[in-house]
């Protein structure tokens, strides 16, 4: 995997049902993996960073686990409610002392009340 | 605290033409990355700052520069502007590479 990919690229859930989203990163070289939240003009908000593999993450009714051998980060949401309707942004970074973030192009979430 | 400041918010620019983009990042963080974000694309990375210093920059032509200033408020800038550079451009800051980003709320930029 030479980009980071996000699936699905957009999900419709009811209120209440709980989802999960895949983002897949390039396995080598590989420092640390972000997950962002970016609502309607909004700017895009910091959820997690993880780097160490077998990570697992945790805010609220929202968690992420990461898998760097393999080269795939988890994102689920718990008993979706409207407010997390959403584009779900992952991005990876290689070698320590890099900031470049390379950004999948998100999972649209809607959820539906 | 504040969070990352742009301005402007909004800009239409003729083809041809420059436009300068500011970016205030959260005080303390002295890393500075601007990102654009086109329809149908994700965020794509233009350039990252550090004390002054430009440390990675992104698949982008020489048009696209930019500074850092000595307080960490940076510039953007795009010379010779074409159509396809219309976009949003945000800028973030962070405080290290284990910390995640705070973006500000963008520049929509319009070439027409």
């Amino acid at each position: 995997i030479l980009n980071v990919e996000q699936s699905p690229q957009s999900l419709h859930v009811q209120e209440g049902d709980s989802t999960n989203f895949t983002c897949s990163f390039p396995s080598s070289n590989f420092y640390a993996l972000h997950w962002y939240r970016w609502e309607t003009a909004k700017s895009p908000e910091a959820l997690f960073v993880m780097t160490l593999n077998g990570d697992e993450k945790k805010k609220g009714r929202i968690s992420a686990t990461l898998n760097t051998k393999e080269g795939y980060s988890y994102l689920y949401i718990k008993g979706s409610q409207p407010e997390d309707s959403a584009t779900y942004l992952c991005a990876s970074s290689s070698g320590a002392g890099s900031y470049q973030l390379t950004f999948g192009k998100g999972t649209k979430l809607s959820v539906i009340p | 605290k504040a969070g990352v400041t742009q301005t402007p918010r909004y800009l239409i620019k003729t083809r041809g033409q420059q436009v300068t983009l500011s970016c205030s990042p959260i005080s303390g963080h002295r890393s500075v990355s601007w990102y654009q974000q086109t329809p149908g694309q994700g965020l794509q990375f233009l350039f990252e700052y550090f004390s002054e210093t430009q440390r990675n920059k992104g698949n982008f032509p020489g048009r696209f520069s930019g500074r850092q200033f000595s307080n960490s408020r940076s510039e953007m800038n795009v010379s010779t502007l074409e159509l396809g550079d219309s976009a949003l451009y945000l800028c973030a800051s962070s405080p290290g590479t284990a910390y995640g980003y705070t973006f500000g709320s963008g520049t929509r930029l319009t070439v027409v």
